[in-house]
């Protein structure tokens, strides 16, 4: 148990609509990440927060947006969804996230489903 | 643009030989790397890491080699164990931000 927890594990839902996903990092981190994999690739990143600050951002989609409120858990809102959109969701954090030797924890992942 | 490839989609190793996990990269800026390892139905776990300054970190059962003049880098397990199987991702970043690049992972199955 890496103390990331993510909700809900999964989530089945149908073009168009919009979904959020959230994260609680563990306990005395500052900063989390979303990653995207979809059907045989790897992780991609899509965007880091620190402190309730946008610190860094990756390919994500203009329809998806983020945030992490003042108690740390984030939530990554995915809109107007299509069938590509289907995919696991990883949330990672670590203490800092300004060093490259700042560990990231994962969580166990939310898996969407978009029919 | 995959800046990150591993180009073995899957191995497997006998119990108690060793397993080599190979990734590629083309991005010279990237100065960190690392290796997690992924069950199912869980998330990536980090496994290890090296620094570009270093060409070998060794943890344990794990050693990461790092080939920064043919941008390459491999994981050895040695000896490996059932325990091991799992996907392992290589991932690499640069500077002084979080932004991990991910390879698409490497589905190692040890036999016992």
């Amino acid at each position: 148990d890496s103390g990331v927890t993510q909700t809900p594990k999964h989530l089945i839902t149908a073009t168009g609509q919009r979904v959020t996903l959230r994260c609680s990092p563990r306990s005395g981190d500052l900063s989390v990440y979303w990653y995207q994999q979809s059907l045989d690739q790897g992780l991609q990143f899509l965007i880091q927060y620190y402190n309730g600050e946008e610190r860094a951002k990756g390919n994500i989609l203009e329809r998806f947006s983020a945030q992490q409120f003042p108690d740390l858990h984030s939530e990554l809102n995915l809109s107007s969804l299509e069938l590509g959109d289907s995919a696991l969701y990883f949330c990672a954090s670590s203490v800092e996230g300004g060093s490259v030797t700042d560990t990231q924890y994962f969580g166990p992942g939310t898996r969407l489903t978009v029919l | 643009d995959q800046q990150v490839k591993q180009n073995s989609p899957s191995l497997s190793v006998q119990e108690g030989r060793i397993s080599i996990l190979n990734c590629d990269y083309t991005n010279s800026m990237f100065d960190y790397f690392l290796w997690y390892k992924k069950y199912p139905a869980e998330g990536p776990t980090f496994l290890i890491s090296i620094s570009s300054i270093k060409d070998k970190n060794e943890d344990g059962r794990f050693t990461v080699f790092l080939n920064k003049s043919a941008k390459h880098l491999s994981l050895h397990i040695v000896p490996s164990q059932p325990g091991d199987s799992a996907v392992y991702f290589c991932a690499a970043s640069v500077g002084n931000t979080g932004k991990l690049i991910f390879g698409q992972g490497t589905t190692l199955q040890v036999k016992p």
